[in-house]
This record gives C-alpha cells, sequence and structure tokens, in this order.
C-alpha cells in the first residue's frame, strides 16, 4: 500500500480561489518532505523543500507567497496555491524520505492534478 | 548547467528486446545517489532502480540494470526483454547527499514498445 498518501488525486478550482494539497507520510515520520511540479510532458520541477516545524526553502524562481507550504506535524505537509490561475494548472507531487532506512528509499505520493478555469 | 541530463526525448523497441536509456549527471559531491523511475500516463512515480556512488557492483532489479561509470559520470538504465506495459516515461533524477532527500530529475525519455 502507500507509504506517502496524497490528496486530492484530482482538483478542479476556479481562477482567483485557493487550493490546498495535503501529503502524508503512513508508515514513518518525515521531518521533511519535497514538492514538486510537473507540466505535461516535461520533467518533475522542485518547487521547495518542507521543513517540519520550520519555514519551507523554496528553490529559487519559486513565489513563496504564491505557494504556501506548512508542516505542521511530522506526517503531514501541505501545499496551499493562493490566488490559482489557469497558468497554476499542473501535476503536483510530493516526496518524503524515510531516514530510517538505505538512502535509495524515498517515496512519492500519488500526485495531484490541478486544473484553475 | 544542467545536473541531470536525458538525451533521448523519446525511444522506440521491439517487444522483447533490450533498451538503454541515456542518462549523464554532474556533480562535485563525493556521496551521491542516482534513481530511476518511470512515470506512466496516471502519474505515479514507480521507482525502478538505485545506484549508490560508492557502490562497487552495477545495481540491478528484476529486469531493469543500471550502467554505471562513474568516471564518465553516466548511469544509464538498461531494461531486458522489453514488454508492451514498459510504455511510459522514464526519468533519471539524482540525489547529492549534502542536500537532503530532495531529487533532481532529468528532462525523462519517452519510450515506446512496439508489438
Amino acid at each position: 500500500g502507500a507509504v506517502v498518501s496524497q490528496h486530492p488525486s484530482w482538483v478542479i478550482c476556479k481562477s482567483g480561489t485557493s487550493v490546498k494539497i495535503e501529503c502524508r507520510s503512513l508508515d514513518f515520520q518525515a521531518t521533511t518532505m519535497f514538492w514538486y511540479r510537473q507540466f505535461p510532458k516535461q520533467s518533475l520541477m522542485l518547487m521547495a523543500t518542507s521543513n517540519e516545524g520550520s519555514k519551507a526553502t523554496y528553490e529559487q524562481g519559486v513565489e513563496k507567497d504564491k505557494f504556501l507550504i506548512n508542516h505542521a506535524s511530522l506526517t503531514l505537509s501541505t501545499l496551499t496555491v493562493t490566488s490559482a490561475h489557469p497558468e497554476d494548472s499542473s501535476f503536483y507531487i510530493c516526496s518524503a524520505r524515510d531516514w530510517e532506512r538505505p538512502g535509495n528509499t524515498i517515496y512519492f505520493g500519488e500526485g495531484s492534478w490541478l486544473t484553475v478555469v | 548547467a544542467q545536473k541531470i541530463t536525458q538525451t533521448q526525448p523519446g525511444m522506440f523497441v521491439q517487444e522483447k528486446e533490450a533498451v538503454t536509456l541515456d542518462c549523464t549527471y554532474d556533480t562535485s559531491d563525493p556521496s551521491y545517489g542516482l534513481f530511476w523511475y518511470k512515470q506512466p500516463s496516471s502519474g505515479e512515480m514507480i521507482f525502478l532502480i538505485y545506484q549508490g556512488s560508492y557502490d562497487q557492483q552495477n545495481a540491478t532489479e528484476g529486469r531493469y540494470s543500471l550502467n554505471f561509470q562513474k568516471a564518465r559520470k553516466s548511469a544509464n538504465l538498461v531494461i531486458s526483454a522489453s514488454q508492451l506495459g514498459d510504455s511510459a516515461m522514464y526519468f533519471c533524477a539524482m540525489r547529492e547527499d549534502n542536500q537532503g532527500g530532495k531529487l533532481i530529475f532529468g528532462q525523462g525519455t519517452e519510450l515506446s514498445v512496439k508489438p
């Protein structure tokens, strides 16, 4: 079964509204989670590193006020796309590393398809 | 500069044949890990194989093997006995150990398996 769960899988929202995507680690504590964005036929681009109990670290070019990340517990990180616009429509996917397992143990959520109309 | 480079946007292979997907990387961190993922149209990221920078032997996982050439900084994926279900996007990714658990992905290769 899924070790990292992401919700919702699909979301359609109106332009100007905000939408929240959740990423949960189910079997382990994730002090760090990662958020990626993927446009059709393109690669996964790292948006930010979500740190439990502290501010997220954003990659260059990612608007921190646009993409709010909260990591309030060891098993949950949320990404909120604020004042969404059609150009924010994309596939968003999170990942987490289980630090108590070998270095290749990085789990991905199922991903969330966001469509802004 | 690109840290992970996949130079093949698309590849075709005949069913039951082997195919090699290319990946080169660039890092100054002596400790790193290289991953290959398969992404079908559903979007899920399916882990295929991993190679650590200090691993002496090439990684293998069933029909997947990783041709790791450290001096050339390449980590090509070899899929043997291709199946129709192998048709998907394939991504090479690198984790630099001084950067935590984040992965940097290559551009991807779309593999199509012909019957």
